[in-house]
C-alpha cells in the first residue's frame, strides 16, 4: 500500500453515462497525475496537477474528459458520455513535486472501467 | 517525438539472473525510472537513475548509458514473486513520465 487511494476500484457502466473517479494522494504529495492503462501497455499520461493547478494534459484527455482537485488534495476525473474505447484502467500517483528531478511518483491501485 | 522499446515478454529460470534491456529516445532527460507491476496491481517503484553507471540496491541494480539512451534492470537470484511486468519511463524536460510497454518476466521452476 503506497497511500494513494482510490475508488471506486472497479466500475461497469453502459456506453453514454458518465462517470466519476475519485483520487486520495499521499498526503504531503504537491502533485497529483492521473494516467490511462490498456492490457499489455505501459501506463499512459493523461493529466497533473501541482497543487489546484492543472499543468498540462495530454492530447489523449478528449473533450469528454476533465479533471479537477479544487483544494490541492483529492481529485477527480470524470467521463461524460463514455465509449467502449475508455475502457481501461485509470491509475493516479502522487509525488512530492519537488525541483529533484528523482521526484518518484507513488501509485495507486487504479479504476478498472468497463463500458458495455 | 518520444520513443521507449523494451522486449515483450522474458522467461527466467528460479535462482537464475535476468537483465531486462530499455532503449530510449526522447526530446531532453532527466532520468529514467524502472517500476515493478504484478497483474492487476499499481506498479510500485523500484529505481532512478541520471547519471551514467550502476545503481545497486540489494537484489536489483539498475544501469544507465545516457550517450548510448540505454538502460537495463538487472534482477538477481530470482524468486517467484519475481514475476510480473517491469515498467521503463523516462522523464524529459517538464513532461512526467513517459513510460515504455512493460516486459512481462516469468520465472519459473
Amino acid at each position: 500500500d503506497t497511500g494513494v487511494s482510490q475508488d471506486p476500484r472497479h466500475k461497469i457502466t453502459k456506453r453514454g453515462q458518465n462517470v466519476t473517479f475519485r483520487c486520495d494522494p499521499i498526503s504531503e504529495h504537491n502533485r497529483l497525475y492521473w494516467y490511462r492503462q490498456t492490457l499489455g501497455q505501459g501506463p499512459e499520461f493523461l493529466t497533473y496537477f501541482q497543487n489546484e493547478a492543472q499543468l498540462e494534459k495530454s492530447r489523449l484527455l478528449s473533450d469528454r474528459f476533465s479533471a479537477e482537485r479544487p483544494k490541492g488534495s483529492f481529485s477527480t476525473l470524470e467521463i461524460q458520455r463514455t465509449e467502449q474505447g475508455d475502457s481501461a484502467m485509470y491509475l493516479c500517483a502522487s509525488s512530492l513535486g519537488g525541483q529533484d528531478w528523482a521526484d518518484t511518483q507513488y501509485f495507486g491501485p487504479g479504476t478498472r472501467l468497463t463500458v458495455l | 517525438g518520444q520513443n521507449i522499446d523494451q522486449p515483450t515478454e522474458m522467461t527466467a529460470t528460479e535462482g537464475a539472473i535476468v537483465q531486462i534491456n530499455c532503449t530510449y529516445q526522447t526530446s531532453g532527460f532527466n532520468g529514467l525510472f524502472w517500476y515493478q507491476q504484478h497483474a492487476g496491481e499499481a506498479p510500485t517503484f523500484l529505481s532512478y537513475n541520471v547519471l551514467d553507471g550502476l545503481e545497486e540496491k540489494g537484489r536489483f541494480s539498475s544501469f544507465l548509458s545516457r550517450s548510448k539512451g540505454y538502460s537495463y534492470l538487472l534482477l538477481k537470484e530470482l524468486q517467484m514473486k519475481d514475476s510480473a511486468s517491469y515498467l521503463c519511463a523516462v522523464v524529459s524536460g517538464n513532461t512526467p513520465l513517459v513510460f515504455g510497454k512493460g516486459t512481462r518476466l516469468s520465472v519459473i521452476a
